[in-house]
């Protein structure tokens, strides 16, 4: 029972245009979400996080949404550039433990 | 700075052969510690977590096992290993309380 999801498991976008990540949960009972970048053959490295009781944080090129009443949560990424190619995780968290989607990989196109 | 160890980066073994897998976390104490896996195209699966020495939880059935020995020191072993243990294993640790996860370089094991 994956309680994360995921649903696009890739995304392709032009440098310069804006990267529109998506994510969706199934309990409502999570303190905090959050959004890693992953490269090949590399531990994942943590982006950006939002807790439940805010609906957007915003740290640079990158904002995450939350909309609780749909369980979605988004990461922007304004504008995409080149380097932001990877893979992206999105993971919730309650009580010690890390739930994470299956992630979604995106291309950024020079 | 805290900073997190695991070796071997990548392991090729034998169906049938043992693991250990050894993380280390560096400027930090007390930290929950985690195990994941990657499949191939799939994402993370938490295998594994503890909130101190000697306290495992297991998430998943399966022929692998965790330990924790030390403060900072997590391990995964396994006895016999599957063809379907191959994957990307990635150990990660938090401070308790908070909700950010920072992870360690991964290893690499393929199961031959």
């Amino acid at each position: 029972d994956q309680q994360v999801k995921q649903n696009s498991p890739s995304l392709s976008v032009q440098e310069g245009r804006i990267s529109i990540l998506n994510c969706d949960y199934t309990n409502s009972m999570f303190d905090y979400f959050l959004w890693y970048k992953k490269y090949p053959a590399e531990g994942p490295t943590f982006l950006i996080s939002i807790s439940s009781i805010k609906d957007k944080n915003e740290d640079g090129r990158f904002t995450v949404f939350l909309n609780k009443s749909a369980k979605h949560l988004s990461l922007h990424i304004v504008p995409s550039q080149p380097g932001d190619s990877a893979v992206y995780f999105c993971a919730a968290y309650n009580f010690n433990k890390f739930y994470f989607g299956s992630g979604t990989k995106l291309n950024v196109k020079p | 700075s805290q900073t997190i160890h695991q070796w071997p980066a990548t392991l090729v073994q034998p169906v049938g052969s043992p693991l250990s897998l050894e993380c280390t976390v560096e400027g930090t104490s007390n930290p929950n510690l985690y195990w994941y896996r990657q499949a191939a195209g799939r994402g993370l699966q938490l295998l594994f977590y503890s909130v101190g020495i000697g306290q495992i939880s297991s998430e998943v059935p399966q022929n692998l096992s965790a330990s924790r020995p030390q403060d900072r020191q997590f391990i995964l072993s396994s006895k016999k290993l599957l063809l379907s243990d191959s994957g990307f294993y990635l150990c990660a640790w938090s401070s308790r309380g908070t909700d950010t996860q920072y992870f360690g370089p991964g290893t690499r094991l393929t199961v031959l």
